[in-house]
């Protein structure tokens, strides 16, 4: 299957830690990547190749992969953190992507 | 500072194709060795889709589900990539985005157009 899986919506309290998964066959053999869409807005890359920040993303977002699951991590969410995230991944065998279900995250 | 600009008609009918433009300012797409140039869709209220892609050498990959009917090219000349998408149906009515993406390895999509909303209607 070429699907990813994300849980529909995650609630988080301010100041506290938003755990957002990501699962699809054979995942760990693909690069993946995270991004926040808020209400009106064009998505915007939040980490990259599994694990990497770009330029100008606070540190309280972290990601990591593993196995069949990548998870995406806001530590100390704040409520501008508010938003639908969505994973991606890169198959380097097809130079194709596909994108996760999406997660609402909402700061409560 | 790269932007891109999504162009065409918002209003499609049945069965016919659609056909989006992105212009590319702030930068030139020829010299832009080490990027791919693609095609995001996002139906209302729903979640982001990969509709194709096109690589600097013109190399293209495409979302299997959509293959039959997508087609993404390149015009240097005009400094903007394409997308055509035959024998719409509802079911294509969407925001479609155009990005910019490394083409070797997972970078992620980091410059995105604002979008433009196509409705597919008789």
């Amino acid at each position: 299957s070429n699907e990813l899986s994300q849980p529909p919506s995650v609630s988080v309290s301010p100041g506290q830690t938003a755990t957002i998964t990501c699962s699809g066959d054979k995942l760990g053999d693909k690069y993946v990547c995270w991004y926040q869409q808020k209400p009106g807005q064009t998505p915007r890359l939040v980490i990259h190749q599994d694990s990497r920040r770009p330029s100008g993303i606070p540190e309280r977002f972290s990601g990591s992969s593993s196995g069949n699951t990548a998870t995406l991590t806001i530590g100390g969410t704040q409520a501008m953190d508010e938003a639908d995230y969505y994973c991606q991944a890169w198959d380097v065998r097809t130079a194709t992507f596909v994108f996760g279900t999406g997660t609402k995250v909402t700061v409560l | 500072q790269l932007q891109l600009q999504e162009s065409g008609p918002g209003l499609v009918r049945p069965s016919e194709t659609l056909s989006l433009a992105c212009s590319v300012s702030g930068g030139s797409i020829s010299s832009s060795r080490s990027y791919s140039w693609g095609w995001i869709r996002q139906p209302p209220g729903r979640g982001l889709e990969w509709i194709g892609s096109i690589s600097h050498e013109g190399s293209t990959s495409y979302n299997p589900s959509l293959k039959s009917r997508v087609s993404v090219s390149v015009d240097t000349s005009k400094n903007q990539f394409s997308l055509e998408l035959t024998f719409v149906t509802a079911a294509d009515a969407s925001l479609y985005y155009c990005v910019r993406h490394p083409t070797t390895g997972g970078y992620g999509m980091d410059v995105w157009g604002r979008g433009i909303a196509v409705t597919v209607s008789s």
